[in-house]
């Protein structure tokens, strides 16, 4: 099976900083990974899909990029509402995994 | 709106079996690819299983956690995806969520979430 290390696990942070958490694949999965947002009580929402399109709705201030094993998520500019828990997830082979998880919670 | 309901959850028994549904509106569900994802209390996610389209017949895969002893169908008199957990242990309480495959392909990743159903095994 494939695994995901995320990194860091958690981080605390301030309105208007840039954060950026790494996912770490340990076989080649090309670009087919996804990121996705999860605010305490409520389903995930998806953020980025192929390592780095946009998914529609959602701000500008995230960016996804890589390929093969190594990944990254950037906020440019955290705002209020962007203080929850990150996952990312392959799907390049079965079984879909996840990594992990990134909170991201105020300084 | 295009939105999924899972229902069928609550308090059973170590050893019960218990049936979840995901109901699809607002989108063809046999179109898409719907998979299964569960999080257990102040835990990360995992993903259990899915169902392909029909145009895939509707085959599936599972997670080697629940390989063998769950099942994933489909319901098209009820237009959703059911999730059949047989033997359920103290292991499997979690929230479970369907999620929808944002395109036709097994590497769609899951656009559209349900709000989830808690399964609570205990004795």
């Amino acid at each position: 099976d494939i695994q995901l290390t995320q990194s860091p696990s958690s981080l605390s942070a301030s309105i208007g900083d840039r954060v950026t958490i790494t996912c770490r694949a340990s076989h080649d999965i090309r670009s087919y990974l996804a990121w996705y947002q999860q605010k305490p009580g409520r389903a995930p929402t998806l953020l980025i899909y192929g390592a780095s399109t946009l998914q529609s709705g959602v701000p500008l201030r995230f960016s996804g990029s890589g390929s093969g094993t190594d990944f990254s998520l950037t906020i440019s500019g955290l705002q209020p509402e962007d203080f929850a828990t990150y996952y990312c997830q392959h799907l390049n082979i079965y079984p879909l995994t996840f990594g992990g998880g990134t909170k991201v919670d105020i300084k | 709106e295009m939105q999924l309901l899972e229902s069928g959850g609550g308090l059973v028994h170590p050893g019960t079996s218990l049936r979840l549904s995901c109901v699809g509106s607002g989108f063809v569900l046999n179109d898409h690819y719907i998979s299964w994802v569960r999080q257990a209390p102040g835990k990360g996610l995992e993903w259990i299983g899915r169902s392909r389209n029909e145009a895939n017949a509707y085959t599936t895969e599972y997670a080697r956690s629940v390989e063998g002893r769950w099942k994933i169908s489909r319901d098209e008199s009820k237009n959703s995806v059911d999730l059949e957990m047989e033997n359920a242990g103290v292991e499997d309480t979690a929230v479970y969520y369907c999620a929808r495959g944002r395109d036709s392909t097994h590497r769609g990743a899951f656009d559209i979430w349900g709000q989830g159903t808690m399964v609570a095994v205990s004795s």
